[in-house]
């Protein structure tokens, strides 16, 4: 399975636009990229998941070049509801859930 | 916008008692999993479950672990003799299909466990 990286930790303003990168160099051809949200205390949340190029919804978007070796989450306009771990995903629907890694997240703080 | 629901949010017990945890996931979702996070730590996938059977577990999911589907709405996890480090926040999830492809999973908002 595909081993991501993701920044520990980013900081960012309030209006802001965030991109977090994360980077799966070993992605299979059938694996797809999934980006999850968490709040402390608080299930993750799904946000957006995408196979290549760009996919957009109302939260993010989701940028995957074509090598698929990396993705970045884009958060528009960020606020200070924004501040929370930003876990990426990379898996085959075939893949079992066990063997679906969650990392450590990259912890977005948003500041005033 | 539909919720998978957790009871109770927060459960203390002493080491050595049996507790069960609930939940009611979506109604239409044919798939439910637990998983648990220790404070501070990764998300871990205990167990998935689809037609009334287990269909996936993890190492973490030994004999002291079992899941019930009771009725048609509600889903438990059992823990028959909790240990200290079972203290986690256990979250049940569901989702519409199996495969990852579609949209992921709803999470709820976890019920956390604290072993005395």
């Amino acid at each position: 399975l595909a081993k991501t990286t993701q920044p520990i930790s980013m900081d960012s303003y309030e209006g802001q636009e965030v991109n977090i990168t994360c980077s799966h160099n070993n992605i299979a051809t059938n694996d797809y990229i999934t980006w999850y949200q968490q709040f402390p205390s608080q299930g993750p949340r799904f946000i957006i998941q995408g196979y290549k190029t760009k996919v957009t919804n109302e939260v993010a978007s989701l940028f995957i070049p074509a090598d698929r070796k990396s993705s970045t989450l884009s958060l528009p306009r960020v606020s200070l509801s924004d501040t929370a771990v930003y876990y990426c995903l990379v898996g085959d629907e075939g893949d079992s859930n066990y063997q679906l890694i969650w990392g450590a997240g990259t912890k977005l703080i948003i500041k005033p | 916008e539909p919720e998978v629901t957790q009871t109770p949010s927060h459960q203390v017990t002493q080491m050595g008692q049996e507790v069960i945890l609930r939940c009611v996931p979506i109604s239409n979702h044919l798939y439910f999993y637990w998983y648990r996070q220790i404070l501070g730590q990764k998300v871990e996938f205990l167990v998935s479950f689809y037609n009334n059977e287990i269909s996936e577990k993890s190492e973490i999911f030994d004999d002291q672990f079992s899941v019930e589907r009771p009725d048609g709405s509600n889903f438990t996890l059992k823990i028959r003799s909790t240990k200290l480090e079972d203290s986690a926040m256990y979250f049940c999830a569901s989702s519409e299909s199996g495969v990852r492809g579609n949209y992921g999973y709803t999470f709820g908002s976890g019920t956390r466990l604290t072993v005395v």
